[in-house]
This record gives structure tokens, C-alpha cells and sequence, in this order.
């Protein structure tokens, strides 16, 4: 059974401390999402990339958010700084099919004090 | 550009109800529909989708059908149960070839015994 998995499932950290989760994306799939889900905001996407190359960061803020695909079978989030409105669940999902349905995985829920 | 509209939630019926969670969409084309559910804590799940008009998509007990005439893909369902808690996405795929979905800002439904 092909599953999106992320490491790791809860983080607590202080403000400042640097944060990397990470997601192993369904084997095969050549396109992988970084979404955050907050109360507030609903779910955003943050970005996405396409065969290992960034197609889109624009709904992440640059100056503390990075997102890289080193191999085709990891991709990760750093947060660096961190901050307490940081705190959120981040979801990663994949797709590779005809019809971009995506699969998502369990997400990283993300305390910041 | 291209969105989703989902009805303002939170919608509690009781168990054995009918349930209607209304979706509209805006589209320059022919979009594939999805509706994915998120159950308390966990990542969000494809239910049903459906590629072209006229298409019924169905899964669980769940039906929506893709009407291009009125631009919606409402999701029903018969008799719901407490288990079918949970919060409700409708979301629409990019026409660009980028895989990107753009989610309804969710519903959710709460059954009671």
C-alpha cells in the first residue's frame, strides 16, 4: 500500500531553533507539495516541485522558509528561525497521475514557543 | 483565475440524515473535480473525483456529479454516521500541467448520535 510518509509527526521547539521535517513521496511520483494548515488560514501551499525542481515558492516566506528535493525519494521544509506563528501542521503530498489527484501524507505538527 | 467555493460550515446533522455539502467552481476550462476528506488528526484523504462532465464520481457511500452547466460538484450522501465526522475539501486541478489543486476553504461536518 504506497504511502506519502513525513518525519517527524510532532515537533515542539523555542523560537529561534531551527526545524526540518521531511517526506518520502509515493515512489514513482514526480511532483511534490508542501502545504501548512493553521485555524486561520485554512490550507496553504508553500511550494512545489516537479522532477526535483522547484516550480514554485511563492507562498513561502523566503527569508526563513527552504525547500529542496535532494534525491527523488526525499524532499524537505526548514524553517530557520523559527517563530511561534511558524506553528502549524505542514503537510507534504505527491502526485504522478493523469488527473493530479494528490496523496497526502500524515503531516508534522509543529509547536513553536 | 481559477477557484472554489464550498458552504460555510460547521454542518451537525443527525445520524441516518441526508447530507448536502454544496461546491461551485470558476474555471477558464474543463477541470477534474475532487473531493478529499480530513478525519481529526490525520492528513486529507481522496473520497471521489470526477475528469469531465456528466461524470459521477462515487466512493463510500459518497456521490457528487460534475455539472458544467451550473459549475458545481456537490457532495452527497443517503444516511450519514458519526464516523463520516470530519472536515470536507472540494478542489479543482490546475489546467497548466503543474499537478497544483486549488481546495475549497472546507466543511465541517459534525453527526451526532
Amino acid at each position: 500500500d504506497a504511502r506519502v510518509t513525513q518525519t517527524p509527526r510532532d515537533k515542539v521547539t523555542e523560537m529561534g531553533q531551527e526545524v526540518t521535517m521531511r517526506c518520502q513521496p509515493i515512489l514513482g511520483h514526480n511532483t511534490v507539495f508542501w502545504y501548512r494548515q493553521t485555524m486561520m488560514q485554512g490550507l496553504e501551499l508553500l511550494a512545489y516541485f516537479r522532477n526535483r525542481a522547484p516550480l514554485d515558492d511563492s507562498g513561502m516566506p523566503k527569508d526563513r522558509f527552504s525547500a529542496e528535493m535532494p534525491d527523488a525519494t526525499l524532499a524537505t521544509l526548514k524553517i530557520q528561525p523559527s517563530e511561534p506563528r511558524d506553528s502549524a501542521v505542514y503537510f507534504c503530498a505527491s502526485t504522478g497521475t493523469l488527473y493530479n489527484e494528490q496523496f497526502f501524507g500524515p503531516g508534522t505538527r509543529l509547536t513553536v514557543l | 483565475g481559477d477557484s472554489v467555493t464550498q458552504m460555510e460550515g460547521p454542518v451537525t446533522l443527525s445520524e441516518e440524515a441526508f447530507l448536502t455539502i454544496n461546491c461551485t467552481y470558476t474555471a477558464t476550462g474543463y477541470p477534474s473535480l475532487f473531493w478529499y476528506v480530513q478525519y481529526p488528526g490525520e492528513g486529507l484523504q481522496l473520497l471521489l473525483k470526477a475528469t469531465k462532465a456528466d461524470d459521477k464520481g462515487s466512493n463510500k457511500g459518497f456521490e457528487a456529479t460534475y455539472r458544467k452547466e451550473t459549475t458545481s460538484f456537490h457532495l452527497e450522501k443517503g444516511s450519514v454516521q458519526v464516523s463520516d465526522s470530519a472536515v470536507y475539501f472540494c478542489a479543482l486541478s490546475d489546467l497548466s500541467d503543474t499537478g497544483k489543486l486549488i481546495f475549497g476553504q472546507g466543511t465541517t461536518l459534525q453527526v451526532k448520535p
